[in-house]
């Protein structure tokens, strides 16, 4: 299987500040990464699919980048509903592994 | 606005199966080529991605669980189900269903609320 490290394991930030999570694949993924949020309670939410392809109805503050086996979630001015969890997960090969969470609070 | 609700057991007793449904509605499930999909979250908020299977029942599936999974699609009643035997309480997660468009990459763009079930005797 292929392992997806994210880090850091959590950060603190303020309403307003940029912050970047990064996500290393055990291997290469090529472009094959996707970024989830969670909230608690909730289901995880696609943000970014293919590394770098903004979901439809995401707000275009969230921005992913990367390829091979390294790739980076940016958010820039959060806002008070993006303080939440944050998943990476690789779809390139079975079976489609998922990071350990990555959880941004105030 | 097509949904996804899952349903099933809250509670089942070690080595026995657990069998859950996850509903399809405001579309048909085996219109679109889709591949519908079962993840599971634990308490420790990992998660782990269990398989999918395709509107035509071609499954992929976790090497780690094949030897207790099954996975099915009834078209007639617009549902997919996921079939685990020998539960322990590894297996005490909350699950989602997924779907995921054809065609890659796999985004998996819609799941559902998801159940929570726990392996206790």
């Amino acid at each position: 299987d292929i392992q997806m490290t994210q880090s850091p394991s959590s950060l603190s930030a303020s309403v307003g500040d940029g912050v970047t999570i990064t996500c290393r694949a055990s291997q290469t993924i090529s472009y094959h990464l996707n970024w989830y949020q969670q909230t608690p309670g909730k289901a995880p939410k696609l943000l970014i699919y293919a590394a770098s392809k903004l979901q439809s109805g995401v707000p275009s503050r969230f921005r992913g980048s990367g390829s091979g086996a390294d790739f980076t979630l940016s958010i820039s001015s959060l806002k008070p509903e993006d303080f939440a969890t944050y998943y990476c997960q690789q779809t390139n090969s079975y079976p489609h592994t998922f990071g350990q969470g990555t959880t941004v609070d105030i | 606005q097509v949904q996804l609700q899952e349903s099933g057991p809250g509670l089942v007793r070690p080595s026995q199966t657990l069998s859950l449904t996850c509903t399809v509605s405001g579309a048909s499930i085996n219109n679109g080529g889709y591949y519908w999909s079962w993840i599971r979250q634990f308490s420790g908020k990992g998660l782990e991605w269990i398989g999918y299977v395709s509107e035509a029942g071609n499954t992929f599936l976790n090497p780690s669980l094949t030897s207790r999974l099954a996975m099915s699609v009834d078209t007639s009643k617009n549902q997919f189900s996921l079939r685990l035997t020998s539960v322990t309480a590894a297996d005490t997660a909350v699950y989602y269903c997924a779907r995921v468009p054809p065609g890659a990459p796999d985004a998996y763009a819609l799941w559902g609320q998801g159940t929570k079930v726990i392996v206790s005797s």
